[in-house]
Formats: structure tokens, sequence, C-alpha cells
């Protein structure tokens, strides 16, 4: 059971625009920054979104991100089938001395 | 260029104590605002974050696996070691190594992963 709550699907057609949620609570989401990670098959997580909505560098601005209040969003304009990875967002969580939460993953298909 | 790489067991036995390296290059942990941090996923699971080491020696854990874990750092080498001990089935997973940048305050680059097999 992730700290952090996402749909465990989402699904959309190529161009269309997808959006992932993650809610948390006040310890976490709350009060801190929401980082997503992008999966491929097979492969490591790569970070997509930094503080909310930043992107790092190589990261095409079909990806955004938004927080507000104890939930944040992750939305992808412009589906493409090279989109379809595993999401997870991520969030540091002030409790027990302070650690660092994931959600539980969204799987994303390109139908 | 920053890279991390794990190694260390693929196989362990229940009750045994896992001892990962995470050898890096392209930064230095003695950098202020730094961290290397552990994180690993059961096959078919999700993420789970298992603990942090900043340049200043400050460490973070998950609660919930804080008794069994125990990351350090050696500079001069350039490598983060996690151990954990008393393991079990369930512990089977990949680990992943990850520099957690101060700008980003995320893992911004992470390793390849190792997978570990717990099994007797």
């Amino acid at each position: 059971q992730s700290v952090l709550t996402q749909p465990p699907s989402a699904s959309g057609t190529p161009g269309q625009r997808v959006t992932i949620s993650c809610s948390g609570s006040s310890s976490n989401i709350g009060s801190n920054t929401v980082n997503w990670y992008q999966q491929l098959p097979g492969t490591a997580p790569k970070l997509l979104i930094y503080s909310n909505n930043q992107r790092p560098s190589g990261v095409p601005d079909r990806f955004s991100g938004s927080k507000s209040g104890t939930s944040a969003s992750l939305a992808i304009s412009g589906l493409q089938s090279e989109d379809e990875a595993d999401y997870y967002c991520a969030a540091w969580d002030d409790s027990l001395n302070g650690w660092e939460v994931f959600g539980g993953g969204t799987k994303l298909t390109v139908l | 260029q920053i890279t991390l790489k794990e190694s260390g067991p693929t196989l362990v036995k229940p009750t045994q104590t896992l001892t990962l390296t995470c050898t890096f290059s392209g930064f230095s942990l003695s950098t202020s605002g730094v961290g290397v941090g552990w994180i690993r996923q059961p096959p078919g699971k999700a993420l789970e974050w298992l603990a942090l080491i900043y340049w200043d020696d400050d460490k973070r854990y998950s609660p919930s696996l804080k008794s069994r874990l125990t990351i350090t750092k050696d500079t001069s080498k350039n490598q983060v070691v996690l151990t954990m001990t008393n393991m079990d089935p369930v512990d089977t997973a990949t680990y992943y190594c990850a520099h957690r940048s101060s700008i980003t305050a995320a893992f911004d680059i992470w390793g390849q992963g190792t997978m570990v097999t717990v099994s007797s």
C-alpha cells in the first residue's frame, strides 16, 4: 500500500491529452514539492518533472505537472506511442524524521 | 557526465545480510546539497524508497525498514553502501541507486539497477 495514491492504469490514443493524478496528505504533497518519474519497460526510472512543474533538460514540453493542496497531476499532451510506460509520483514526507514516498504507479497504455 | 552503478550478490539466502555498493562518477558526495539514495522495485510492482545519504552524512530511512537498513558513504572511493539485514523472499527486487540533486531535490540520474533474489 503506497503512501501516495495513483490510478493503476490510464490510456489514450495518439494525439490525445491524458492526465494522471497523485493524491497524498498534508505531511507530503501538502507541504512539499512533487516529482514525477517515467519508467519505460525494462529500464530504470527517469526524472520527468521536478518541483511540481519543472522539466529537466531534454524532457519535451508535452509533459507538464501541477499541484494543488494535497494532490498533484501529470499531463501528457499530444500522446505518442513512445509515452507508453509506468509513471510514478514522489514527494518528501515530513513525518517520522523525514523520508520520501512514492505513488503506486500508473501504467499508461497508448491505444 | 554523472553515472552510477550498483553491485552486489544476485542471490542471498533468507536471514542473511545483503550488502550493495553504488559506485558513481561525475560528481562528489562532498559537494553541498548532493545525495545518493536507494530505491527498490519487486518484480511487477511499484518503486519503494529505501534510504538516502547526503553530503554532510545526514541519513534518512524508510520508517518501515529502518531497523534493517544502514547507509554509509566513502567519499574517497565515490561509493555508497547499503546493508539490509535479515533478508526475506519478499525483499526480492531490483535495487537502484540514484543521484539526488540539490537543484531539483529529486533523483535525477539513476543506475541501471541490480536484481537481488532471496531464496534458500
